[in-house]
């Protein structure tokens, strides 16, 4: 167990849905980033916050958006899905910005 | 230019030979240049991370090697196990920016 946890593990929806993906940090860390992994693919960064401001912006698609809680947790939520969205979903955290991240165990999303 | 490159896409090594994997940046701001280690099915998990101010950092069998004249670096595992099979990303920040990461090399180590 990294300390970093998603929930759900699975999720399979339609096109057009909406969906939340959640992320609770390690404990003490102030900065969340997510990312995007496709299949055969690297792992795109979308966003990133510190304790509760957005701090930066990746490739992150319009129809996809988040926010940091005041307890520092996230979520990420997608919209309008399309096929193309389906991925595994990974969330991290770090005491410090850009270092020494910890990444929980991702989210998979399957659209239909 | 934010963009780290990685090489090869795929490698495949015997068991007790060495997996090396490299990787080369463009962006002189970098100054964290960590290893991640990822099975199917599971999140990244580092595995060994080195700062500029040195070359060369060893943890059991794997090694960071770092040119910073050369804006490379690579990872190299010695006596390469069966168990070692996973797919290997390099990655780089500095500034307090977020991790920028290479695009991966699935490594499979034969029996």
């Amino acid at each position: 167990d990294s300390g970093v946890t998603q929930t759900p593990k699975h999720l399979i929806t339609a096109t057009g849905q909406r969906v939340t993906l959640r992320c609770s940090p390690r404990s003490g860390d102030l900065s969340v980033y997510w990312y995007q992994q496709s299949l055969d693919q690297g792992l795109q960064f979308l966003i990133q916050y510190y304790n509760g401001e957005e701090r930066a912006k990746g490739n992150i698609l319009e129809r996809f958006s988040a926010q940091q809680f005041p307890d520092l947790h996230s979520e990420l939520n997608l919209s309008s899905l399309e096929l193309g969205d389906s991925a595994l979903y990974f969330c991290a955290s770090s005491v410090s910005l850009g270092y020494g991240y910890t990444f929980g165990s991702g989210t998979r999303l399957t659209v239909v | 230019q934010q963009q780290v490159k990685q090489s090869p896409q795929s490698l495949i090594v015997q068991k007790g030979g060495i997996s090396i994997i490299n990787c080369a940046y463009e962006n002189t701001a970098f100054d964290y240049f960590p290893w991640y280690q990822q099975f199917p099915g599971k999140g990244p998990a580092l595995l060994i991370a080195i700062r500029p101010d040195v070359s060369e950092k060893k943890e059991g069998r794997f090694t960071i090697s770092f040119n910073k004249s050369a804006k490379q670096f690579s990872l190299h595992i010695m006596d390469s196990q069966p168990g070692d099979s996973a797919t290997y990303f390099c990655a780089a920040s500095g500034g307090n920016e977020q991790l920028t990461f290479g695009s991966g090399t699935q490594l499979t180590v034969l029996p």
